[in-house]
């Protein structure tokens, strides 16, 4: 168990929706990794935050969005779903953001959508 | 052309094999390299780092770099079934601020 958890396990949703990934980082990391990962294109970096600010940008679309809180949970939003959305999404924490390698990664979420 | 590639496997082996999983990546430039761990239905774990040319060696896993080919190894001795999972290197990139993953090389390690 890396520390690292993410809400909902699973979630089935239609073409158009709009859902929330919720995660919440080990305790006392301040830095969040959002991942997207699928058959074809692998495990792709989204999106960095570190003590409530974006750090770095991956390969996010426009559709989804994320933020972190006061309390270092994050939500990443997905808005307008595609069938190619369909994916698991991966949180990851460190504890400052400074070294990559660092980076724990969640269980993450299986996101479907039909 | 990919930063980095991966051969996907499948890759099966019998228990007590040498595995060597192999990744080549496109820029010279990158110099901090990582191997992950998956299992089925679970997040990637670190297995090792490293950020030279050479070998690095933790237990039944050496990680090797070389740098002039742009060529990264993991090799295990010893494999176990419990080692049969997805292995996926992967290299920082973006100026420092990213990591770029491999696609992935599946492994199965059969008694």
């Amino acid at each position: 168990d890396s520390g690292v958890t993410q809400t909902p396990k699973h979630l089935i949703t239609a073409t158009g929706q709009r859902v929330t990934l919720r995660c919440s980082p080990r305790s006392g990391d301040l830095s969040v990794y959002w991942y997207q990962q699928s058959l074809d294109q692998g495990l792709q970096f989204l999106i960095q935050y570190y003590n409530g600010e974006e750090r770095a940008k991956g390969n996010i679309l426009e559709r989804f969005s994320a933020q972190q809180f006061p309390d270092l949970h994050s939500e990443l939003n997905l808005s307008s779903l595609e069938l190619g959305d369909s994916a698991l999404y991966f949180c990851a924490s460190s504890p400052t953001g400074t070294y990559l390698y660092e980076q724990y990664f969640g269980p993450g979420t299986r996101l479907t959508v039909t | 052309q990919k930063e980095v590639e991966q051969d996907p496997g499948p890759l099966s082996v019998p228990e007590g094999a040498i595995v060597s999983l192999n990744c080549t990546y496109s820029n010279s430039a990158f110099q901090y390299f990582m191997w992950y761990r998956q299992y089925s239905r679970k997040g990637p774990e670190l297995l090792m780092y490293t950020y030279s040319s050479g070998n690095k060696e933790d237990g039944r896993f050496t990680a090797q770099v070389d740098k002039s080919s742009k060529y990264i190894s993991l090799f295990i001795r010893d494999s176990q079934p419990s080692d049969s999972a997805t292995y996926l290197c992967a290299i920082v990139t973006g100026g420092g601020n990213k990591l770029t993953f491999g696609t992935g090389t599946q492994l199965k390690v059969e008694l």
